[in-house]
Parts: C-alpha cells; sequence; structure tokens
C-alpha cells in the first residue's frame, strides 16, 4: 500500500521568516508524482507546487520551493518570507502515473505577525 | 473558467433520508474524482472516474454510497440512506486525465450534515 506521512500535526511560523513541512511516502512504484496542495479557512484546496519523481531538479514555485530526495522517500516543502496569507492546512499528496492521488494527514501552519 | 462547481454548498439532512451531491468537472476534463474529509480520517478518496468509467470505487465506504457520471459535465454522489457518521465536507474535483501527472482542481466542497 501506498502511504503518504506528515509526521508534523501543527507548525508556527513569524511572519518573513522561513518553515519547512516534512512529508515522506512508500511506495514500490518508479514512475510517480507528488504535491502540496493549501487548503485555507475557506476550505478550498489550492496547488501550491508539483514535483515529478523522474525529476532530479527541486521544483520551486516563487516563495515554495520543495527538497525531493527520491531514495529517502522524502518531499518536504520550504516556505520562505512567510506571509499572513500562508496560515492554512498543508497536504502532501502522492500520485500514481493512472491519477490515483492520495493525501497525507496535514499540517497546520500559522503565519504569526 | 468557471473552476469545479459543486450543489449544494451545505446540506442538512436527517438520517435515512436521501442525499444527492452534485459536480460539474472543468470543461474538457477527463478525470473526475470524489474525496471525503472528516476531521478522523483526513481526505479520503472514494471513486474515480477516466472518461465517465467508474475506474477504482474501493474507496466508497459501503452500499448506500453510489456516484454516476451520465456524461462529461456532470456527475452525482448519493448517500441513501444517510447517517450521522456521514457527515463531511465532500469534494469533487477533476484533471485532464492525459498525461498523467496532472493537478487535480478542487471544486469549493458540500459540507454535509446528518443529524
Amino acid at each position: 500500500a501506498q502511504t503518504v506521512t506528515q509526521s508534523q500535526p501543527e507548525m508556527s511560523v513569524q511572519e518573513a521568516e522561513t518553515v519547512t513541512l516534512s512529508c515522506t511516502y512508500d511506495t514500490s512504484e518508479s514512475n510517480y508524482y507528488l504535491f502540496w496542495y493549501k487548503q485555507p479557512p475557506s476550505r478550498q484546496m489550492i496547488l501550491v507546487i508539483r514535483q515529478e519523481a523522474y525529476k532530479q531538479q527541486n521544483a520551486t514555485e516563487n516563495r515554495f520551493s520543495v527538497n525531493f530526495q527520491k531514495a529517502a522517500k522524502s518531499f518536504s516543502l520550504k516556505i520562505s518570507d512567510s506571509q499572513l496569507g500562508d496560515t492554512a492546512m498543508y497536504f502532501c499528496a502522492f500520485m500514481f502515473d493512472n491519477n490515483d492521488m492520495r493525501f497525507g494527514a496535514g499540517t497546520r501552519l500559522t503565519v504569526k505577525p | 473558467d468557471a473552476g469545479v462547481i459543486q450543489s449544494p454548498r451545505h446540506e442538512v439532512t436527517e438520517m435515512g433520508q436521501e442525499v444527492t451531491l452534485r459536480c460539474k468537472p472543468i470543461s474538457g476534463h477527463n478525470s473526475l474524482f470524489w474525496y471525503r474529509q472528516t476531521m478522523m480520517r483526513g481526505l479520503e478518496l472514494l471513486i474515480y472516474f477516466n472518461n465517465n468509467v467508474p475506474i477504482d470505487d474501493s474507496g466508497m465506504p459501503e452500499d448506500r454510497f453510489s456516484a454516476k457520471m451520465p456524461n462529461a459535465s456532470f456527475s452525482t454522489l448519493k448517500i441513501q440512506p444517510s447517517e450521522p457518521r456521514d457527515s463531511a465536507v465532500y469534494f469533487c474535483a477533476s484533471s485532464p486525465g492525459f498525461p498523467p501527472g496532472y493537478e487535480q482542481y478542487f471544486g469549493p466542497g458540500t459540507r454535509l450534515t446528518v443529524t
């Protein structure tokens, strides 16, 4: 079975500082895709960043970047220059080649002023 | 594009009643997914369709749940009879389907409360 583990139920960071959210996964597949989604209080699920497993280069999207370690099956999200609007639940997700996607339990991030 | 549309946004019903949740995917998307979100179990995939055909319904909790996709622009998730433990937020998501690995675009969700 493929599982996604987010070991930090809650985290907080001061505005303008950097925070890293952890995610590990377990799979025997060689080709897959990884995502981070954000769910603010509005409950809308919003894509933050996407990584293809066959690409060694870490994905970056403005203040958001990932540290993808395929051998360690680790996929952490780094948020730089944290903003109040980054306060949300963050979900790590694993997608099979057939588009079936599985989510971690989520990390609640609070950005403090 | 209006994005994925779900209706109703909120539904309150009594135990034993039938509940139907509706979803309109983004035009041109070939894959559609139904998820359930609860505090206890997080986000669970219930069922997904490719080209209107159910591919995997192993996440459907029991026979009280059923889903249909009669055409490319409409899907329903039905619970009959409903129970209090079905209370959750139900999300519909769609994606282009091909090539694989596209992000899934989520609707705003339907908050279901069964009393």
